[in-house]
Parts: C-alpha cells; structure tokens; sequence
C-alpha cells in the first residue's frame, strides 16, 4: 500500500526558509506514470497547489509561488523535497504531499499533512 | 492562474440529492476533461472520490457522480448520508503541468 509520509520543522521564523521532505513507501518514486506533488492548506482556508516535481528532476510550479519555492527530488532516498523562501505568516498551513498521476493530474494518495507555523 | 469557484456551503436533508458547481474558464475546466474532486473531513487529509471528471476510485460508493458541461464542473451526491457531511474541492488541469483548487464547499446534512 503507498504511504506519503512529511517530515520537517513544524515552526519557521518570518524570512527564513521552510524546508520539508515527503518519504514514499511502497512504490518506487521512479514510476513514469506519476509526478510528486505539494499542496498547502491555510487554517480554516482552501487548499492551494503549490507544484511537482518528475522523477527526472523536471518541476512545475504554482505561478504565484514561483519566484520563491524549490520542489527537488532524491529518487535514491525515494524522498521529494519542498523549500519555501523568505516566509511570512501567510505561508503559515498544513502541508500535504501527494502523488499525481500523469497525463490527468489528479491526486490519488496523499500524506496526512504537517502544520508548518511562521513565528518569530 | 485564478482559484475555480465553487458554493461556500451547501446543505440536504438525509436521502436527498445535492449538487455542487464549481466554475472555472476555458483555460482550465473547459479546456480540458481533467476534473477532480476531494472529500475532507475535519483534520484529515483530502481523498479522492472523482476523476477524469465522471470516474470514481474503487471504494467511492456510486451515490458520488461527477458532470462537466463548458467551463463548469458539478458533483452531485444522491441519497445523502450523514457520513457525506465534509468540506469538498474541486481541481483541474491548468495547462502546462498545472493544477488549480476549487476554494472548497461545505456540505451541511440536516
């Protein structure tokens, strides 16, 4: 059965960088068939699509976030990598991961998400 | 790449059929057959229950269908139950590897 598992600091400091990693089991993250993707929910908000990442290294991101997000992938660790630069409160949400399959993009498992906080 | 819309909440009495819309442009719902919906319950994470616009995933009752006609989408949920009660999202494809969110409806079951 495929597992999404995030990791990382559940508090960040405003203008730092927020870092987390999404583990999958029971699937290689090498599959042609799927992208990786990260998906962000503000309390009490939508969930706003962040971007994904190919095995290959290939990455699309959300246009309104681009100029200050990074989606890596580690086909190794079977691990993908989000990084989210000079936060504000506003990037303040539970994080998911989750993976997407190709060609349609929908989103068939999803990890059970971690709440990122931006506090001095 | 702007939020689809969809209904803040909507409500039905146990058995009755409700319907959500959500409403995009030809750039995302109507350019393309790539239509997605997400059940979440409160603390948990989305879960798929449509695809490919009309789809389901095996295990999603058949009571959870899905429509599409221009630029808007529908789900629709026949014979509620209370266990339907969850906050429910629309996605689809936005060109050039791209997804955009619905900004999510809240079903009420009275």
């Amino acid at each position: 059965q495929l597992q999404l598992q995030e990791s990382g600091p559940g508090l960040v400091k405003p203008s730092e960088t927020l870092s987390l990693t999404c583990t999958v089991s029971g699937d290689s993250i090498s599959s042609s068939t799927y992208y990786w993707g990260w998906i962000r929910q503000p309390p009490g908000k939508g969930l706003e699509w962040i971007g994904s990442v190919y095995y290959s290294g290939s990455t699309y991101y959300n246009p309104s976030l681009k100029s200050r997000v990074i989606i890596s992938v580690d086909t190794s660790k079977n691990q993908f990598s989000l990084k989210v630069t000079s936060v504000t409160a506003a990037d303040t949400a539970v994080y998911y991961c989750a993976r997407v399959v190709k060609v349609t993009d929908y989103l068939d498992y999803w990890g059970q998400g971690t709440l990122v906080t931006v506090s001095s | 790449q702007s939020a689809l819309t969809q209904p803040r909440s909507v409500s039905g009495s146990p058995g009755q059929s409700v319907t959500i819309s959500c409403t995009g442009t030809s750039s995302d719902i109507g350019g393309y057959n790539y239509v997605s919906w997400y059940q979440q319950n409160p603390g948990k994470a989305p879960k798929l229950i449509i695809y490919d616009v009309i789809k389901r995933p095996s295990g999603v009752p058949a009571r959870f269908s899905g429509s599409k006609s221009g630029n808007t989408a529908s789900l629709t949920i026949s014979g509620l139950q209370a266990e339907d009660e969850a906050d429910y999202y629309c996605c689809s494809y936005a060109a050039e590897y791209t997804v955009v969110f619905g900004g999510g409806t809240k079903l009420t079951v009275l």
